[in-house]
């Protein structure tokens, strides 16, 4: 399996205009996770999805953000409008609910700069 | 709610041991998790502890002591490629689908 998929890995854009990032789960993972990374605040869970139904949004920080999975193998997270405070890399993970771990699989990341 | 401590920063030599500590107080307790992460990469698994005690894996080792929150990670015989940060990650109880909690992560800088 070639992992979690993520896209793009890099995002310039300016202040205001819309972002899309994309991510592509393992095959057969039931679970999909939406992280976000800043030096300032770590690594924070911002919605995770069980079988493409959204379970717990509540780290979304504001409306301007929102995620969908609209099936087993496809997730977005999209911020409209973008603002410099959303700079950040995001990272989607994904892990099988079977097994004792229940380890977490991480994407490359997506770097977003918003200017 | 969950509140994990981590150092974060250490710096250590290569070839030596050093111990990354964690320490965690939180309304349940299913496991502990260690990550790696090298720069600009993703975290990557290392190790998972739910019972007390020393789990070794090679040059690595967790240890977990459940009744005082305690967690720490052992690197030993260091090498350059070990300087990366380790995210210590608390898993809940089976209600909240074990959706683990990161620390800030403890960034570690290995000089030769």
């Amino acid at each position: 399996d070639a992992g979690v998929i993520q896209s793009p890995r890099h995002e310039v854009t300016e202040m205001g205009q819309e972002v899309t990032l994309r991510c592509k789960p393992i095959s057969g993972h039931d679970y999909l996770f939406w992280y976000r990374q800043t030096m300032m605040r770590g690594l924070e869970l911002l919605i995770y999805f069980n079988n493409n139904v959204p379970i717990d949004d509540s780290g979304m920080p504001e409306d301007r953000f929102s995620a969908k999975m609209p099936n087993a193998s496809f997730s977005t997270l999209k911020i409209q409008p973008s603002e410099p405070r959303d700079s950040a890399v995001y990272f989607c993970a994904s892990r099988d609910s079977g097994g004792f771990w229940n380890e977490q699989f991480f994407g490359p990341g997506t770097r977003l700069t918003v200017l | 709610g969950q509140n994990i401590d981590q150092p974060t920063e250490m710096t250590a030599t290569e070839g030596a041991i050093v111990q990354i500590n964690c320490t965690y107080q939180t309304s349940g307790f299913n496991g502990l998790f260690w990550y790696q992460q090298h720069a600009g990469e993703a975290p990557t698994f290392l190790s998972y502890n739910v019972l007390d005690g020393l789990e070794e894996k090679g040059r690595f080792s967790s240890f977990l002591s459940r009744s005082k929150g305690y967690s720490y990670l052992l690197l030993k015989e260091l090498q350059m490629k070990d300087s990366a940060s380790y995210l210590c990650a608390v898993r809940p109880p089976s209600g909240g689908s074990y959706i683990p909690t990161f620390g800030r992560g403890t960034s570690l800088i290995v000089h030769p």
